[in-house]
């Protein structure tokens, strides 16, 4: 596609219930980065795949976090059980390696109740 | 490890004036450095960047930056505001090399506001 796309763009779900948010990076990038963006706590990575592995994950905060990546393309992030602290912005991005700019999605704004 | 630390989460400007938001970096190795812009509701959009040549850069908008390692700093700048520069500014920094290659490490926001 032409850009970084996110879904869904908004979520609401009740506490203790799982959510799944997609990210399809753009087409050839083979780096995948999630971010959360929150009050209070600004902008934090979350998790780096390069191609289906990630080698990166320092920043999931819980083990209620996990996110995939299949085919080199989409990555699933999910956080099960979810609670009131999980309520943020969360931004996937890609990019080719080597190249350092890293191009944006729209984000998935979640909400719990 | 590196931070960044952007000075002041608000800075209002008239139209026309000078912007000016400020970003000082800490990092044990000259890492990459990068100003995004975030409008409501959208996500980050990359302003300009810096990785290794001549200090100063030019973005888009008509926003530049210039990188000084004696200040450690990247501070953004624009000659004369528009009101269609209002937005929430975020620096960020990458150290260069590693696993993590586009792991970006992102100062806290600066909101701008343009006063007609």
């Amino acid at each position: 596609g032409a850009g970084v796309s996110q879904s869904p763009s908004n979520k609401v779900t009740e506490k203790g219930k799982d959510v799944e948010l997609r990210c399809d990076p753009i087409s050839g990038h083979t780096a995948l980065y999630w971010y959360r963006q929150s009050l209070g706590q600004g902008l934090e990575f979350l998790i780096y795949f390069q191609g289906n592995s990630a080698p990166d994950k320092s920043g999931l905060p819980s083990d209620r976090f996990s996110a995939e990546r299949t085919g080199g393309s989409v990555s699933t992030l999910t956080i099960q059980r979810t609670q009131q602290e999980d309520s943020a912005v969360y931004l996937c991005a890609s990019s080719l390696v080597g190249v350092t700019e890293a191009f944006f999605g729209q984000g998935t704004r979640l909400t719990v109740v | 490890a590196q931070s960044v630390t952007q000075l002041g989460s608000h800075v209002s400007v008239s139209e026309g004036a000078l912007v000016l938001l400020r970003c000082n970096y800490s990092s044990s190795v000259p890492p990459y450095l990068f100003w995004y812009v975030q409008y409501p509701n959208q996500g980050l959009q990359l302003l300009l960047k810096y990785t290794t040549g001549a200090t100063l850069v030019k973005g888009i908008n008509g926003f530049e930056a210039e990188f000084k390692k004696s200040e450690t700093s990247f501070h953004l700048t624009k000659p004369s505001a528009h009101m269609s520069d209002a937005a929430e500014y975020f620096c960020a920094v990458i150290r260069p090399g590693g696993t993590s290659y586009g792991k970006l490490t992102f100062g806290q926001g600066t909101i701008l506001t343009v006063h007609p």
